[in-house]
This record gives C-alpha cells, sequence and structure tokens, in this order.
C-alpha cells in the first residue's frame, strides 16, 4: 500500500516566520513530488513541483527533496495570514499505471 | 478560473434523487480524474479517464456512474445516493494520462454534495 504522511496539524506559525510543513512517502519508485495549496471550501492548487534530490525555490516558497530518507518538505518564508490554508503533498511514480497519491494534508494557521 | 470547471458549485439531493455533476476542462489535457473529498481523510481517487477511456474505477459503488463523451467533458451520474455521500466532488485534468507526469493535476473548484 502506497503511502504519503503529514502531520495533519493545525500547525501555527507568527506572521513574518518560516513555516515548515513535511512530508514522508513510502514508494520509493517515486518520482514526482508535489506541493498543493487548499483554502477552506476550496479546490487545492498546485503550488510547488520538485523531481530531483535539492531545494527549488520559488518566490517565498521552497520545496525540499530527500530521497534516501524519502522526505519532502515545503517551506514558507515571511509567511502572511493569507498562507493560512491546508497544504497537501503527493508523490507519483514515472510509471504510466501510478497515479498521485495525496497525503491528508497538514493545516497551517498564520498568527498576525 | 483553473480552466478546470465544474457545476453545480452546491448540490442538495434526497436519497431517492438522479442528479449529475459536470466536468469540462479547456487546458486540452488528456486525461481527466473524479475526486471524493470528505473531512479528515486524504483524497479519494474514484474515476481515472485517459483520451475518453476509463482506465480505473477504483472500486466505487455503482451508485456512482461516469461518463467521459470526450476528452474536454466528464459527468458524475449519482442515484439512490446515502447520507455518506456527501462530500466535495472534484474534477480534475492532467496533460499526461496517469501520474499526471511532471506536471500534476489541475482541480475544478469542486461540487459540494448533500445527501438528505
Amino acid at each position: 500500500q502506497k503511502e504519503v504522511e503529514q502531520n495533519s496539524g493545525p500547525l501555527s506559525v507568527p506572521e513574518g516566520a518560516i513555516a515548515s510543513l513535511n512530508c514522508t512517502y513510502s514508494d520509493r519508485g517515486s518520482q514526482s513530488f508535489f506541493w498543493y495549496r487548499q483554502y477552506s471550501g476550496k479546490s487545492p492548487e498546485l503550488i510547488m513541483s520538485i523531481y530531483s534530490n535539492g531545494d527549488k525555490e520559488d518566490g517565498r516558497f521552497t520545496a525540499q527533496l530527500n530521497k534516501a530518507s524519502q522526505y519532502v518538505s515545503l517551506l514558507i518564508r515571511d509567511s502572511q495570514p493569507s498562507d493560512s490554508a491546508t497544504y497537501l503533498c503527493a508523490v507519483a511514480a514515472m510509471n504510466r499505471d501510478d497515479k498521485i497519491i495525496f497525503g491528508k494534508g497538514t493545516r497551517l494557521h498564520i498568527l498576525p | 478560473e483553473t480552466g478546470v470547471t465544474q457545476t453545480p458549485r452546491h448540490l442538495v439531493m434526497g436519497m431517492t434523487n438522479k442528479k449529475s455533476l459536470k466536468c469540462e476542462q479547456h487546458l486540452g489535457h488528456n486525461a481527466m480524474y473524479w475526486y471524493k473529498q470528505s473531512a479528515k481523510k486524504p483524497l479519494e481517487l474514484m474515476f481515472v479517464y485517459s483520451l475518453e477511456e476509463r482506465v480505473e474505477n477504483n472500486s466505487v459503488p455503482s451508485r456512482f456512474s461516469p461518463e467521459c463523451p470526450n476528452s474536454s467533458h466528464l459527468f458524475l451520474h449519482l442515484h439512490t445516493l446515502q447520507p455518506e455521500d456527501s462530500a466535495l466532488y472534484l474534477c480534475a485534468s492532467s496533460l499526461q494520462p496517469q501520474g499526471g507526469g511532471n506536471y500534476g493535476y489541475t482541480f475544478g473548484s469542486g461540487t459540494r454534495l448533500t445527501v438528505v
């Protein structure tokens, strides 16, 4: 059973601080990794994707991947109240028959 | 607007009703998906269509019936649902069939379904 694990939270972070969201996955064949943001009552929105070990930066967001440890994280710098949402980690293998597996999500609350 | 449009946004139906959810994507994607999202559960994949052909049915009860007339449109026909079927139903599309390739999924805004 392929699984993606996330701490459900809520994770409370003061405004302006760095929010760190973590995710582990069970399938060593995983090749593609995604972070989705989902506001309450809305649909998930893709905010970051990463495929190689190391860091990938996009504005205030940094995704970090460590395939040896089967670990992917998302850092949000200078956290804003508008970052308050649930963040879903998603993982996919590159095999044609494989699909994206989602974690349950981590609820992030930025404290003004 | 993500390029994936779902209607209706909200739906309340009785257990004896028949209704349909509609999804349309304007992204030129080749695969479309139906997901169910219930409180405190991960997204549950229901159906996958690749180039209009159903490639996966994730043990979904027969009271849910998908239809994909072309690569841009996807329907979910509902009949004799149960209260536990109340959830957010999300449509998604991806450029590459299965696995989302390197691009992930683009989700529609979802239909909030309440079965009474």
